[in-house]
């Protein structure tokens, strides 16, 4: 069955620091979000992102934040500057055209910001 | 704009007993609604949504939850519960918004089975 991963599972950084974090959507979907899940708190979305263009976003989604789809498979979400409160679950999800369908999620990339 | 609240942040069952986990929501507008599971240190998997018609859905493990348009509910139900069922619960809701349908969840329920 195919699905959506996520890499890596987890990563430490550096407060200050950049970090990529990167998705694989599943192939024929054409919708992408990114939600990120602080440590006991609950499911948060930040942006999702169409026709290579950002569709939408949150207040969490700031400058420090932007999305990229480099290639025709990988989706990912860059944080310039890390903050300690950057330190969360962030899930990646894609997708298919049409308003009825359910989005896919990965398993997720915890990230730890020291 | 839509939220969801869900009005449980802890549920305590017994095995084998029935369980009801309760979810609200507020839109203004026509809804999808999802509830997800999430196991500990995993991603977030579907248990089920409705989109349209029969407002009794069911879902994957046994679970099935009711749409309630005038109540604005969808509480999800199991008739009986197992241990493997420990999990944090997810309710969330989904609008049509220029078609990019973005989730909103509630804060989650975490269900404790105990033997």
């Amino acid at each position: 069955e195919p699905e959506v991963t996520q890499t890596p599972s987890h990563q430490v950084t550096q407060m200050g620091q950049e970090v990529i974090l990167r998705c694989v959507p599943i192939s024929n979907h054409l919708y992408f979000y990114w939600y990120r899940q602080i440590l006991g708190q609950k499911v948060e979305f930040l942006v999702s992102f169409y026709n290579n263009e950002i569709s939408e976003k949150s207040e969490i989604f700031d400058d420090q934040f932007s999305v990229e789809r480099p290639d025709g498979s990988n989706f990912t979400l860059k944080i310039r500057s890390t903050k300690l409160e950057d330190s969360a679950m962030y899930f990646c999800a894609s997708r298919m055209q049409g308003v009825n369908t359910e989005a896919f999620f990965g398993q997720g990339t915890r990230l730890t910001v020291v | 704009a839509q939220s969801v609240t869900q009005l449980d942040s802890q549920v305590p069952v017994f095995e084998e007993a029935p369980v009801e986990l309760r979810c609200n929501y507020s839109s203004s507008v026509s809804v999808y609604l999802f509830w997800y599971v999430q196991y500990p240190n995993q991603g977030l998997q579907l248990l089920l949504k409705y989109l349209s018609g029969s407002t009794l859905v069911k879902g994957i493990n046994g679970f099935e939850a009711e749409f309630n348009k005038s109540q604005t509910s969808f509480h999800l139900r199991k008739p009986s519960v197992h241990i493997s069922d420990t999990a944090e619960y997810f309710c969330a809701v989904s609008g049509f918004s220029g078609g990019y349908n973005k989730l909103i969840f509630g804060a989650g329920t975490r269900l404790a089975v105990h033997p």
